[in-house]
């Protein structure tokens, strides 16, 4: 069964560091997102992704995010200066549509600590 | 805002009990919910999921429902065994404009052997 793969499983990164994780989505799905879950916290959307653009984003994806397609099969989330609070639970998703057909499927996640 | 509300946010049965999880929502344009389970460390898994055209779905010992009218819907789980045992979060969405997910805060099922 296809899945979405996320790298790295665990980063350690020290506050104002840039962090890039990496996700390749399953290899038909046009619709790509990234969410994220503070530890013992609610999951929560960050940005969604379609046809090389942002297509929406929350309030947490703020000007120290991005996002990127650098290729035809990799999805990245970039953090240029990461604070203490963005230590959680990074989950890369993907879909084949939107509408009724389109269920997400979530990757493993990246955790990351920022110290 | 969107939001979605969950309760309770743990809940302890025992083997072959049945287990209730509520969810309120606040957006009367929402007309897609799943429902994901998460174990310990892992990734959310779709169990089921309804659309606001029906009011009910049932797949083996998990059913959904949906009040429309009362922006509430609700996951049963029926003889629950211990490795129903997880995190399980609600969400809604507007299909067909988005797949953005607002994920409710969580249940945590504790089923005692």
């Amino acid at each position: 069964e296809p899945e979405v793969t996320q790298t790295p499983s665990h980063q350690v990164t020290q506050m104002g560091q840039e962090v890039i994780l990496r996700c390749v989505p399953i290899s038909n799905h046009l619709y790509f997102y990234w969410y994220r879950q503070i530890l013992g916290q609610k999951v929560e959307f960050l940005v969604s992704f379609y046809n090389n653009e942002i297509s929406e984003k929350s309030e947490i994806f703020d000007d120290q995010f991005s996002v990127e397609r650098p290729d035809g099969s990799n999805f990245t989330l970039k953090i240029r200066s990461t604070k203490l609070e963005d230590s959680a639970m990074y989950f890369c998703a993907s879909s084949a549509a939107v509408g009724s057909t389109g269920e997400l499927f979530f990757g493993e996640g990246s955790r990351l600590t920022v110290l | 805002g969107e939001n979605v509300e969950q309760h309770p946010s743990t809940l302890s049965v025992q083997e072959g009990d049945s287990a209730v999880i509520k969810c309120t929502y606040s957006d009367s344009a929402s007309n897609y919910f799943p429902w994901y389970k998460q174990e310990l460390g892992k990734r959310p898994q779709l169990i089921i999921d309804i659309r606001s055209n029906v009011g009910e779905k049932k797949d083996q010992r998990i059913a959904v429902t949906l009040n429309k009218t009362a922006k509430h819907f609700s996951l049963h789980i029926t003889e629950t065994q211990p490795e129903d045992s997880a995190v399980y979060f609600c969400a809604a969405s507007r299909r067909g404009a988005t797949n953005k997910l607002i994920f409710g805060t969580g249940t945590l099922l504790a089923v005692q052997p």
